[in-house]
């Protein structure tokens, strides 16, 4: 099966910081990457899908790159309402699919 | 819109069975994968279950494999999974979500494994 890691675990951040995230797979799964965020209380959202495609209504401030085993997840300047968790999942053709474990961002 | 709407939670002992049901809406439901989720309370997600459009093919997590199938009505826009011989440890919020990408997620329903 594939393994999903993300690093940071958690992390501290402020307002207009340049964050990024970085998940890697235990093999290649081409580009079938997503990025969800979940703030407490709330259902999971998907930011990007296919490594880099932007999910429609989503602030171009975030953005994703990478392919094969290593993917980024890049926020250009940190707003108030992205503190959040935030998560990576394979969906390759190779089931069973795999979250990472997530990265939680806060206010530093 | 995508709706996604989740039922049929609840408490349930350990070893019983339980059926959780989605009900989805405001796209051609037929021709998307469509997946189940879970989360325990202040942990991570974990992926459950994907069952492919026409409802042929199902894959599963090693956790629920051989406990948990899945299967969907395409007239009725509806999928659903079957849960049985429950543990403690399948207690969790699960939510339906579109395509195996997870494009749109329902609220969720809450199950609780405890005797």
């Amino acid at each position: 099966d594939i393994q999903m890691t993300q690093s940071p675990s958690a992390m501290s951040a402020s307002v207009g910081d340049r964050v990024t995230i970085t998940c890697r797979a235990s093999q290649g799964i081409n580009n079938y990457l997503a990025w969800f965020q979940q703030k407490p209380g709330k259902v999971p959202k998907r930011l990007i899908y296919a490594a880099s495609s932007l999910e429609s209504g989503v602030p171009s401030r975030f953005s994703g790159s990478g392919s094969g085993t290593e993917f980024t997840l890049t926020i250009s300047s940190l707003q108030p309402e992205d503190f959040a968790t935030y998560y990576c999942l394979h969906h390759s053709g190779y089931p069973p699919f795999t979250f990472g474990p997530g990265t939680k961002v806060d206010i530093k | 819109e995508v709706q996604l709407v989740e039922s049929g939670g609840g408490l349930v002992l350990p070893g019983g069975s339980l059926t959780l049901s989605c009900a989805a809406s405001g796209f051609i439901f037929g021709s998307y994968a469509m997946s189940w989720v879970r989360q325990t309370p202040g942990k991570g997600l974990e992926w459950v279950s994907t069952i492919s459009g026409y409802g042929d093919s199902s894959y599963f997590a090693d956790s629920v494999k051989g406990r948990f199938t899945m299967s969907r009505d395409n007239s009725k826009n509806m999928i659903y999974l079957h849960m049985n011989t429950l543990r403690t440890d399948d207690t969790a919020v699960y939510y339906c979500a579109k395509e195996a990408s997870l494009g749109a997620w329902g609220q969720g329903t809450l199950v609780t494994v405890s005797s």
